[in-house]
């Protein structure tokens, strides 16, 4: 199993331009959920997702757009990237059963906006 | 809402020594409680868990009691060593609504030899 990947590993963008950020796993998990990471704020989540055609708004979804058509894929979109948006993406998955479910980190994306 | 807070770092340390990270929780039920670790260049790995209180995670040497009446999910360990040096990040989540994790706002760790 490869886990949770994500790509590209690094990306700069100029203000105005649009992008997607990948993700994806081949755990079988339902739930999926993106995260940024600034410096001295932890992770916040941006939008998540319980299932293949069901997203939701987290923390701080201004900017972003998530769809989930498959199990497996949760593409982040940056519509017009601002520098507001410049930070260290990651995706998570995880089972959504009964009790303790593990949520599993992907790597991690670093994006600068100029 | 829900919030976590965990002492600021960065926390130095010479090998061998004791470690306290601690964190404290607001939360609107019972959330289940969480330590993760990020080392250099990673992503963010489980190091241990406790889904009620008084429940001990453990896990690597690391140690979290679930403190309910503090509100409290300290993270210790008795003896450092270098490759413990990372960024350790305190979590609570919830198992109803959107069941993300909050974070607190994580400690860096130095370990020096």
């Amino acid at each position: 199993n490869a886990g949770v990947t994500q790509t590209p590993k690094f990306q700069v963008l100029k203000t105005g331009q649009s992008m997607t950020l990948q993700c994806a796993q081949d755990m079988n998990h339902e739930y999926m959920s993106w995260y940024r990471q600034d410096p001295g704020m932890g992770l916040r989540l941006i939008h998540y997702s319980v299932g293949a055609g069901i997203t939701d708004q987290g923390e701080v979804p201004n900017g972003y757009n998530v769809s989930r058509s498959t199990t497996e894929d949760f593409p982040l979109r940056l519509l017009s990237a601002a520098p507001s948006q410049t930070s260290v993406y990651f995706c998570a998955s995880s089972p959504t059963g009964l009790g303790f479910n593990e949520q599993f980190f992907g790597p991690g994306t670093r994006l600068t906006v100029l | 809402g829900n919030s976590v807070t965990q002492m600021e770092g960065p926390v130095t340390l010479s090998e061998e020594a004791f470690l306290t990270i601690n964190c404290t929780y607001t939360a609107t039920g019972y959330p289940s409680l969480f330590w993760y670790v990020q080392y250099p260049g990673e992503g963010l790995q489980l190091l241990l868990k406790a889904t009620k209180a008084d429940d001990k995670g453990s896990n690597k040497g690391f140690e979290a009691t679930y403190r309910k009446e503090t509100t409290s999910f300290h993270l210790e360990k008795g003896s450092v060593q270098v490759s413990d040096s990372a960024v350790y990040f305190c979590a609570l989540r919830m198992d109803t609504g959107r069941r993300a994790l909050t974070f607190g706002s994580g400690t860096r760790l130095q370990v020096q030899p």
